[in-house]
């Protein structure tokens, strides 16, 4: 049972190119997490996503970024034009409902290393 | 809002010694709070979590958590460390509702001596 996967597990963009990062979730699971964490910092939340649907934008800056989870495949997140600030690592979570205390403590894949140089 | 303080950047142990890790949250009803342990260059590992009940919560690889609702506290602990327990330590917490999104505080490095 292989748990959430994410590749590339590094990247590297020039500043203006597009990234596109990847999560596969846990088998059975219907609800993907994006997170950011910058160097020296803790994580935070960028967006909550359920199958063709994003719940949750909230933490995802306003432009540049968006995020897709499609009926069939893997979660998308996706930067465009990127800049050296995005430099960061992504990590992707996945649970297998919500609403209930259960989703939580929820598994997280082991990131995607982004350098833009 | 919904806040985590973890008030130690790095902490130094001794292996075999006693740990103990500071965790303060800010949330206006009962959190679902969390421990997560982080190697370098890997992903987050969930050590142990909160929901309700005993606040005392058992965890893996030894450790523990004691939930203090009049201290507003979630501190993590364990009787004896071991050298692969250095990394970094996050705690985080979760609100019950319709996103399920975990705030997460700066963490904490521990270094472990021989």
């Amino acid at each position: 049972n292989a748990g959430v996967m994410q590749n590339p597990r590094h990247l590297v963009r020039r500043r203006g190119q597009e990234a596109r990062l990847r999560c596969s979730p846990m088998k059975g699971h219907s609800h993907v997490y994006w997170y950011r964490q910058l160097p020296e910092e803790g994580l935070k939340f960028m967006v909550y996503l359920q199958k063709e649907n994003i719940i949750d934008e909230s933490g995802m800056p306003k432009e540049r970024f968006s995020a897709e989870f499609p009926k069939e495949g893997p979660s998308i997140l996706r930067i465009q034009q990127v800049v050296r600030g995005d430099s960061a690592a992504y990590f992707c979570a996945s649970s297998p409902r919500s609403l209930t205390g259960e989703a939580y403590g929820y598994t997280f894949g082991s990131g995607t290393r982004l350098t833009v140089v | 809002a919904q806040s985590v303080t973890q008030p130690d950047i790095h902490i130094t142990v001794s292996e075999g010694a006693s740990l103990e890790l500071r965790c303060n949250y800010s949330y206006g009803a009962t959190p679902y709070l969390f421990w997560y342990v982080q190697s370098p260059g890997q992903g987050l590992q969930l050590l142990l979590k909160y929901f309700s009940g005993d606040t005392l919560v058992q965890g893996i690889k030894g450790f523990e958590a004691e939930f203090k609702r009049s201290q507003s506290s979630f501190n993590l602990r364990k009787p004896s460390v071991h050298w692969s327990d250095a990394a970094e330590y996050f705690c985080a917490v979760g609100a019950y509702g319709a996103t399920n999104k975990l705030i997460f505080g700066t963490g904490t490095l521990l270094a472990v001596q021989p």
